[in-house]
């Protein structure tokens, strides 16, 4: 059962335009939540985060916004830049002491194409 | 460059066979972590250790088992492979495994299992 989802394995933007890529959840438990960008031959590295106490959070270019009733949050880039074509991980985790480990609960991720 | 290495960067063996990855964490991180990453699949993850213990299970199978050494590098061990093994290995490290501190991933290890 995928804790985590994320429904579209590919998005394409024009150079540009607001790339939004979408995640679910749906582990109650879940209350940080965290993006990743993955480059072939790379690991992942971390993009922004977002506690549930926020609805939002910002880094330049970089929105995260998360609904904890629909139990979704998005990653809004704009504007989207060629070298944003990567793949983007939706990541989740749960920080309440009793929940045990800390580990990270990833999506399948998704594949942005930006055309300049 | 995230500040952690993985050694092998290939690793092609034959089934029932038995290998070992190598991760070396950021200097001053405490906490290893190590995911799977199969064909059209996301990071599962496998196992933490904390400063030489082991702190979390993930989905990871009996024939695997890992260690985090007093240098705090870790490694993980592979044992009587399966096709279905052939991923790639991450491995990723934090200052203390707090979910709002950072991991920063290595650039895995690829295993094919023929």
């Amino acid at each position: 059962d995928q804790q985590v989802k994320q429904n579209s394995p590919s998005l394409s933007v024009q150079e540009g335009r607001i790339s939004i890529l979408n995640c679910d959840y749906t582990n109650s438990m879940f209350d940080y939540f965290l993006w990743y960008k993955k480059y072939p031959a790379e690991g992942p590295t971390f993009l922004i985060s977002i506690s549930s106490i926020k609805d939002k959070n910002e880094d330049g270019r970089f929105t995260v916004f998360l609904n904890k009733s629909a139990k979704h949050l998005s990653l809004h880039i704009v504007p989207s830049q060629p070298g944003d074509s990567a793949v983007y991980f939706c990541a989740a985790s749960s920080t309440y002491s009793g929940a045990g480990s800390y580990q990270l609960t990833f999506g399948k991720g998704t594949k942005l194409s930006v055309i300049p | 460059d995230s500040g952690v290495t993985q050694t092998p960067k290939h690793l092609i063996t034959a089934t029932g066979q038995r290998v070992t990855l190598r991760c070396s964490p950021r200097s001053g991180d405490l906490s290893v972590y190590w995911y799977q990453q199969s064909l059209d699949q996301g990071l599962q993850f496998l196992i933490q250790y904390y400063n030489g213990e082991e702190r979390a299970k993930g989905n990871i199978l009996e024939r695997f088992s890992a260690q985090q050494f007093p240098d705090l590098h870790s490694e993980l061990n592979l044992s009587s492979l399966e096709l279905g093994d052939s991923a790639l290995y991450f491995c990723a490290s934090s200052v203390d495994g707090r979910p709002n501190n950072e991991q920063f991933f290595g650039p895995g290890t690829r295993l094919t299992v023929l």
